[in-house]
């Protein structure tokens, strides 16, 4: 019951930016965007979270629509280290908590 | 950050027998700890969500008596693979929510069942 999709790949040159986009056109109105990245065979890193409003920190921006229905990461001047594979998620929640449930990734191959 | 660790980080076992995996937060309390596995190229996903002093709850499809969790302390949880078969060959990975808006991973756990 994946919330969200993703294009499965892409590739940007090294310095550029990265724009990746991610759908979430059933998320409710309370539910959280979240986007995580995993290094090969490591945990998931957190990169940035949102609701609503665009949010910036000092790894990304994350820019969502007005209707909420799709989000798009930009990571400004990406480096190699930057290859891996990007997770957009919908938090929800659920029995008092709040679960993420993952969406397929895309894999960002930064070329030199 | 928040740190979790995982022990061990890799593990071989037989077929039929059962592993215990750790999962500890190391600098903050973690009343709710998820469990997740992942398939190689696949994405990660939710097994069971671990609660302090209470029983896990386990998403549809995930065998509660294969895959036993016990999260005894605000610090460590468990989860124990019964029976171990070559299909439970998976990377598994643990998570500590902080507060509502964050939750840390750990470096994950390679599984692999001869």
């Amino acid at each position: 019951d994946a919330k969200t999709t993703q294009p499965p790949s892409m590739d940007c040159a090294e310095g550029r930016a990265a724009n990746l986009p991610c759908n979430h056109s059933t998320i409710s109105g309370n539910e959280y965007v979240y986007w995580y990245r995993q290094i090969h065979s490591q945990g998931p890193q957190y990169i940035i979270h949102g609701l609503k409003n665009n949010e910036t920190n000092e790894m990304a921006s994350l820019i969502i629509t007005e209707d909420r229905k799709s989000s798009t990461l930009i990571l400004p001047h990406a480096t190699l280290r930057d290859t891996a594979v990007y997770y957009c998620i919908v938090r929800v929640a659920t029995s008092g908590t709040y679960k993420y449930i993952f969406g397929t990734g895309t894999r960002l191959k930064v070329l030199a | 950050g928040a740190v979790v660790s995982q022990h061990p980080s890799r593990v071989i076992c037989k077929s039929g027998t059962s592993v215990k995996i750790e999962c500890r937060s190391l600098d903050f309390q973690a009343t709710t700890m998820f469990w997740y596995r992942q398939f190689p190229k696949q994405s990660l996903m939710l097994m069971a969500t671990s609660n302090e002093g209470s029983k896990a709850t386990y998403e549809q499809g995930v065998e509660k008596d294969k895959f036993l969790i016990n999260h005894a302390s605000l610090t460590l949880s468990t989860l124990t693979v019964t029976s171990a078969h070559p299909e439970d060959s998976s990377f598994y990975i643990c998570s500590g929510r902080v507060s509502s808006y964050e939750q840390y991973f750990g470096p994950g756990t390679r599984l692999t069942v001869t």
